[in-house]
């Protein structure tokens, strides 16, 4: 079964720390993708990468990087946490190639900044 | 302006009734076309992909129209169980989806 989890489900983090988000997945894919989920928003892509060490900006990277120095880990880092990055961030996986639709998600992380 | 657009709902039906809605995207582009579903709490599902010519997968039916620029999705004879939120996602080329913030359903019995 197809498998793509994340580290933690809730987190709670004070203003300015570094925070660490990691996703594994299981399935071999070449994609990976950050997204965060806010009410109103729908999801937006904060970055992908489509094989080791390469990583693409999405739509909303600003206060963000990225790390994938492992095919089935990609890990999201948010260098000084602000209140505006709290959200439900979400991992997701997918083959390449355009015949290869589907996206695969994590369960998802409830990032909370105090 | 948002890439996809949906109406939020919700739509709340008695189980049994026909519930339908819409969304519409900007990209004229876009190759191809999705229903997702998100389950309270928990992570989004591939429901079905959208068809030029339309498809049906059991009590669900999706049309496209590419003139107009939408995207439907009908669910026939509803149960408490297709309660979630729908969400339409756009595929915009090999790697990105583009995804509309949701539509709410709610079957009541």
């Amino acid at each position: 079964d197809v498998k793509v989890t994340q580290s933690s489900r809730y987190l709670v983090k004070r203003t300015g720390e570094k925070v660490f988000l990691e996703c594994v997945q299981d399935m071999d894919h070449e994609n990976m993708f950050w997204y965060r989920q806010d009410p109103g928003l729908g999801l937006r892509l904060i970055y992908f990468s489509y094989d080791v060490k390469m990583k693409e900006k999405g739509d909303i990277p600003e206060g963000y990087s990225v790390s994938r120095e492992k095919k089935e880990r990609f890990s999201l880092i948010l260098e000084s946490a602000s209140t505006n990055q709290t959200s439900m961030y979400l991992c997701a996986s997918s083959l390449v190639g355009s015949s290869y639709n589907e996206q695969f998600f994590g369960p998802g992380t409830r990032l909370t900044v105090l | 302006r948002k890439e996809v657009e949906q109406d939020p709902g919700p739509f709340n039906v008695p189980e049994g009734a026909t519930v339908a809605f819409n969304c519409t995207y900007s990209n004229s582009a876009s190759q191809s076309f999705f229903w997702y579903r998100q389950d309270c709490r928990k992570e989004p599902k591939l429901l079905m992909s959208v068809y030029s010519s339309g498809n049906e997968d059991g009590r669900f039916t999706a049309q496209l129209n590419r003139a107009s620029q939408y995207i439907s999705l009908l669910i026939r004879d509803s149960k408490l169980s297709d309660s979630a939120t729908y969400l339409c996602v756009v595929k915009e080329d090999d790697y990105k989806l583009s995804f509309g913030a949701g539509t709410t359903v709610t079957v009541r019995a």
